[in-house]
């Protein structure tokens, strides 16, 4: 079955810097998706790829799905305390969607 | 538009107890979800409705859960009798069908912890 490894698990970084979140799949994606989780709330979705070497950004968030289309990463520019929140990669498996272990983040003020 | 409602949003039991939540969509939202998330892990699919119809409880304990969707908008899950192991967030999302992007609708979740 396919499985969405995240990395890292998670991250603590300096308001201001940049960071990469990383999601790879053991199987070729056919629809990769991002989204944002805060503590004790439901999840909102950031972005959608489908298209090997796709990227799309959305205010200071990028994300980027490879040529083979079995990795993708988010990066975040000038990171600020509300980037914090745990992130989700999330894909259409052959009959469900399947969701990544997600990735923590703080940022320090 | 008024998002995903799910209540409770937290609920305390004990084990062998049993216990139900509920789920109501956006509207005209054909497509629900129910989803467990255990600390540290992401969500996982327990059932898939459209409409009310079953679309997918492959990974639905069915011994102890159940779910349905009567007349194909609210839902409810129900745990009996519950075990600690099912200490968790349970989310509820809802999409309109044959969307290009897919995008789920997610709700605030319930959290419940058994002790």
């Amino acid at each position: 079955s396919q499985e969405l490894e995240q990395s890292p698990q998670s991250l603590i970084v300096q308001e201001g810097k940049n960071l990469t979140i990383n999601c790879t799949s053991s199987k070729t994606l056919y629809g990769l998706y991002w989204y944002k989780q805060k503590y004790g709330e439901g999840l909102i979705f950031l972005m959608m790829l489908q298209k090997g070497g796709e990227e799309k950004s959305h205010e200071k968030i990028t994300a980027k799905l490879d040529e083979k289309k079995q990795q993708s990463s988010l990066h975040i520019t000038a990171s600020q305390p509300s980037h914090a929140g745990i992130y989700l990669c999330g894909a259409r498996g052959t009959y469900k969607y399947i969701f990544g272990t997600g990735t923590r983040l703080k940022v320090l003020a | 538009e008024a998002g995903v409602a799910q209540s409770p949003r937290y609920k305390i039991i004990e084990k062998r107890q049993s216990v139900a939540f509920w789920c109501n969509p956006i509207s005209g939202h054909a497509t629900l979800y129910w989803y467990q998330q255990i600390l540290g892990q992401g969500p996982k699919l327990l059932i898939q409705f459209q409409n009310n119809g079953v679309v997918d409880d492959s990974q639905l304990p069915k011994d102890r859960f159940s779910a349905e969707r009567l007349k194909g908008v609210d839902s409810t899950l129900k745990i009996q009798p519950a075990k600690l192991e099912d200490s968790a967030v349970y989310l509820c999302a809802s999409r309109l069908p044959g969307q290009i992007r897919e995008e789920q609708y997610f709700g605030p979740g319930t959290r419940l912890t058994v002790t």
